[in-house]
């Protein structure tokens, strides 16, 4: 059972345009979201988080944005440059519990 | 801050042999640290969580004999393959619980890749 699913598996976008990564889950329970980036065989970097009190948190050119209602969350990332070009993951827990991660979404900004 | 590191980042051994992974948290202290195992192209698989001073919990279908886990300290946790196999071949990551303004945040080491012949 995928409680975190990431639809698209991989996203192509412009340098100096708009990336958006999708993120939908279904556990209820889930009260805090992060946003990971990765590097082939390198770990995850964290990116940004929300917690289920706020719809949006900004840092820099990444922002991301929960709707509770539709268990959907997305991450933006304004103008997205070639360095950004990585896999995206999605994860969430409840507070103090395991993270459970998405499957990924593979972006690529092309020059 | 919030800098987590892995020893070492590539390993390669002869099947039946043992191996040691350490993960250490370098500026923070962290009371539970997590294991993850990554095969190509597939997301994040946690295999257990390490609490400091007690006994590791692992996820269903891991064998806690065969992946000795070890959190000695606040700032140490330490992976063991015990008689490795060639399907153990994975990227192996850790991952230790800091802070991020109210909320916990876990910060990623950089890997180890192990490669068992």
């Amino acid at each position: 059972d995928q409680q975190v699913k990431q639809n698209s598996p991989s996203l192509s976008v412009q340098e100096g345009r708009i990336s958006i990564l999708n993120c939908d889950y279904t556990n209820s329970m889930f009260d805090y979201f992060l946003w990971y980036k990765k590097y082939p065989a390198e770990g995850p970097t964290f990116l940004i988080s929300i917690s289920s009190i706020k719809d949006k948190n900004e840092d820099g050119r990444f922002t991301v944005f929960l709707n509770k209602s539709a268990k959907h969350l997305s991450l933006h990332i304004v103008p997205s440059q070639p360095g950004d070009s990585a896999v995206y993951f999605c994860a969430a827990s409840e507070v103090g519990e395991k993270l459970t991660f998405g499957t990924g979404t593979r972006l690529t900004i092309i020059p | 801050g919030a800098v987590v590191s892995q020893h070492p980042s590539r390993v390669i051994c002869k099947s039946g042999t043992s191996v040691k992974i350490e993960c250490r948290s370098l500026d923070f202290q962290a009371t539970t640290m997590f294991w993850y195992r990554q095969f190509p192209k597939q997301s994040l698989m946690l295999m257990a969580t390490s609490n400091e001073g007690s006994k590791a919990t692992y996820e269903q279908g891991v064998e806690k004999d065969k992946f000795l886990i070890n959190h000695a300290s606040l700032t140490l946790s330490t992976l063991t393959v015990t008689s490795a196999h060639p399907e153990d071949s994975s990227f192996y990551i850790c991952s230790a619980r800091g802070f991020q303004g109210a909320s916990d945040t876990q910060y990623f080491g950089p890997g180890t890749r192990l490669t068992v012949l």
